[in-house]
């Protein structure tokens, strides 16, 4: 059981690139999560998903795009990185079971470190 | 989702109990109240969540006034390892109906320092 796992921990890209962050969670869990956090601040929701196919828009989702395929992956898109993304990104999971009060709990991922210069 | 308030830092001796307030005065009867914690720059670690009844596990307490407008934190004998930001938040039970128990929003939390 690795938990929620994220790819790349460190990256760096230009402005204008693109790229993809890839989240994987091996617990059965129908919730995902992508958030920010810049220097001094708290976690941003970006986007999430409560189950495979089904995703919407969480506080900060301009320029970035997501998909869910599968139950255990959750891949964070930026097709144009600018500057203002640099950040460090982390995944969530969770269950979304009505009946499991336990299944409320969110796993969040070690964070990627994105430089974009 | 309700808004939580928090002291911006806080200091405790190691040793001694560590309580961390959280104020969140627009709380809905349907949000439960969350403690999470980040260490350094790592991923957020769960502590613990409760609606209405006080909470305890291995790690804390919590303590949740009876008109649920405030809640308390209580790290029972707090080493240098528990230094770190706590952050409060307020999420829609799934009970709720809907997605919008996906949305967690992290405040700025309390930077609390252990020291010797």
């Amino acid at each position: 059981n690795a938990g929620v796992t994220q790819t790349p921990k460190f990256q760096v890209l230009k402005t204008g690139q693109s790229m993809t962050l890839q989240c994987a969670q091996d617990m059965n869990h129908e919730y995902m999560s992508w958030y920010r956090q810049d220097p001094g601040m708290g976690l941003r929701l970006i986007h999430y998903s409560v189950g495979a196919g089904i995703t919407d828009q969480g506080e900060v989702p301009n320029g970035y795009n997501v998909s869910r395929s599968t139950t255990e992956d959750f891949p964070l898109r930026l097709l144009s990185a600018a500057p203002s993304q640099t950040s460090v990104y982390f995944c969530a999971s969770s269950y979304s079971s009505r009946a499991a009060r336990a299944g409320n709990t969110i796993y969040f991922g070690e964070g990627s470190w994105l430089t974009v210069v | 989702d309700a808004k939580t308030t928090q002291p911006t830092s806080m200091d405790c001796a190691e040793g001694r109990a560590a309580n961390l307030p959280c104020n969140h005065s627009t709380i809905s009867g349907n949000e439960y109240v969350y403690w999470y914690r980040q260490i350094h720059s790592q991923g957020p670690q769960y502590i613990i969540h409760g609606l209405k009844n006080n909470e305890t596990n291995e790690m804390a307490s919590l303590i949740i006034t009876e008109d649920r407008k405030s809640s308390t934190l209580i790290l029972p004998h707090a080493t240098l390892r528990d230094t770190a930001v706590y952050y409060c938040i307020v999420r829609v039970s799934p009970n709720a109906g809907g997605t919008s128990y996906g949305k967690l929003t992290f405040g700025q939390g309390t930077i609390l320092t252990v020291h010797p």
